[in-house]
């Protein structure tokens, strides 16, 4: 099983600051990767995949980087809706995927 | 736009088995390109991919969970479900119905609300 794990576990930014986010796969997931956002009381919801595609509607402050085993989420210029938490996935081991932790990006 | 609806009950005893029933609407599950999945989410192991079936009726299961897990389609119904045999308290989880994206897999991009659905006497 592929194992993923995340930095910071929680992230505190200011409203308006950017935010980076990490994802580390313990072998090569290529560019199967995958992230989520999700509220609290929500289900999670797709933001990027392919390791860098947006998904339909998300705004383009938030952007994914990375391949191999090491990825980047980057929001920039946090609004008040995008506190929440993010997790990356990986889909690149049929057909076990597996999700990380998660961070928990919250208000400072 | 598809929606997904989970149903099924709240409390399972253990050693029996967990049902759930997703409802697609805006969609089919017959639809050439998608998979139709459940992912489940505990505050102890986090989210966990339990599978998902094709349009043709393929299954594939995550290994952890393929001796005990059951997922199939009613396409009259418009319906796909979940059966989880022999629970235990590490069964206790919000259960998701989940949709890829066409022509995609192992990622989705749809969701239902979720299940909680608690294991105990």
């Amino acid at each position: 099983e592929i194992v993923m794990t995340q930095s910071p576990a929680t992230l505190s930014v200011s409203p308006g600051e950017s935010a980076t986010l990490s994802c580390r796969a313990s072998q090569s997931v290529t560019s199967n990767l995958a992230w989520f956002q999700q509220k609290p009381g929500q289900a999670p919801r797709l933001l990027i995949y392919g390791a860098s595609t947006r998904a339909t509607g998300i705004p383009a402050r938030f952007s994914g980087s990375g391949s191999g085993t090491e990825f980047t989420l980057t929001i920039s210029s946090l609004q008040s809706e995008d506190f929440a938490v993010y997790y990356c996935q990986q889909y690149n081991n049929w057909p076990s995927f597996t999700f990380g932790p998660g961070t928990k990006v919250d208000v400072k | 736009q598809v929606q997904l609806q989970e149903s099924g009950p709240g409390l399972v005893k253990p050693s029996e088995t967990l049902s759930l029933t997703c409802t697609v609407s805006g969609g089919s599950v017959s639809s050439r390109g998608y998979y139709w999945g459940w992912i489940r989410q505990s505050p102890g192991k986090g989210l966990e991919w339990i599978g998902s079936i094709y349009h043709s009726g393929s299954t594939d299961y995550n290994p952890s969970l393929k001796s005990r897990v059951t997922i199939s389609v009613d396409t009259s119904k418009n319906q796909f479900s979940l059966k989880l045999n022999s629970v235990t308290a590490a069964d206790t989880a919000i259960y998701y119905c989940v949709r890829s994206l066409y022509d995609s897999s192992g990622f989705y991009s749809s969701w239902g609300q979720g299940n909680l659905v608690t294991v105990s006497s």
